[in-house]
């Protein structure tokens, strides 16, 4: 079973919202990540969580905001977004934050930001 | 800098007709070299992992091989249900810290 599991699978927000991303893996997966991605270009990363410590931030602008409360979930929380932040958002595990660790990816989160 | 090219951006074949996509990269310390396929709308999917020179995986039509600047996904006699985006990614060392740097990927579309 190689699945990660997104929740919503669709989200329209009003730029005075906030909501939650949900990402939930099952398979003893330490490492988990977030990438946002636009139409026709390549996943870019976001956040990378290691045994549930931040390890990487890309400079990612405050109003995304993660959250990993234990191994199996991560969650980004969004606040006061903008229009350009529309995207699909992508969460993402692997076995360890190592060297040759395949990342697995969930089917993603389309978020429309009006 | 670490970086990952993939060519062509775009390539549409006929059903059945072999062709071969491109993934170049220069990374330090290369420590894994990643496909994926990417439907329109959906998560990529995990086709293979290639760590070393000379290293080659095969999965029904799709066969990945590993140089020590570029790697190559060979798709033979495709169908058109291969038509998706292909993507290619290196894992790169970020201070005490490993990132996928990702390939703007190839778009296929396979002809019936």
């Amino acid at each position: 079973d190689t699945e990660v599991t997104q929740t919503p699978k669709h989200l329209v927000m009003g730029m005075t919202n906030k909501k939650s991303l949900k990402c939930e893996q099952h398979m003893g997966h330490r490492a988990m990540y977030w990438y946002k991605q636009k139409a026709k270009k390549p996943p870019e990363l976001m956040f990378v969580y290691s045994y549930e410590k931040l390890s990487i931030n890309e400079s990612v602008p405050s109003r995304f905001s993660p959250e990993c409360p234990n191994s199996s979930l991560l969650n980004l929380h969004l606040h006061a977004l903008q229009p350009e932040d529309s995207a699909l958002y992508l969460c993402a595990s692997s076995q360890a934050l190592g060297a040759g660790s395949e990342a697995f990816f969930g089917q993603g989160t389309r978020l429309t930001v009006v | 800098e670490d970086q990952v090219t993939q060519s062509p951006e775009a390539l549409r074949l006929q059903e059945g007709e072999s062709s071969s996509l491109n993934c170049s990269y220069t990374v330090s310390g290369l420590r894994g070299l990643f496909w994926y396929r990417q439907d329109p709308g959906k998560g990529p999917e995990f086709l293979f992992t290639l760590y070393s020179a000379g290293e080659e995986k095969e999965k029904e039509r799709l066969k990945a091989t590993l140089t020590k600047k570029e790697s190559f996904l060979h798709i033979t006699a495709p169908k058109p249900e291969d038509s998706a985006t292909y993507l290619c990614a290196v894992q790169a060392r970020m201070d005490s810290s490993y990132k996928l740097i990702f390939g703007s990927g190839t778009r296929l579309l396979v002809r019936p």
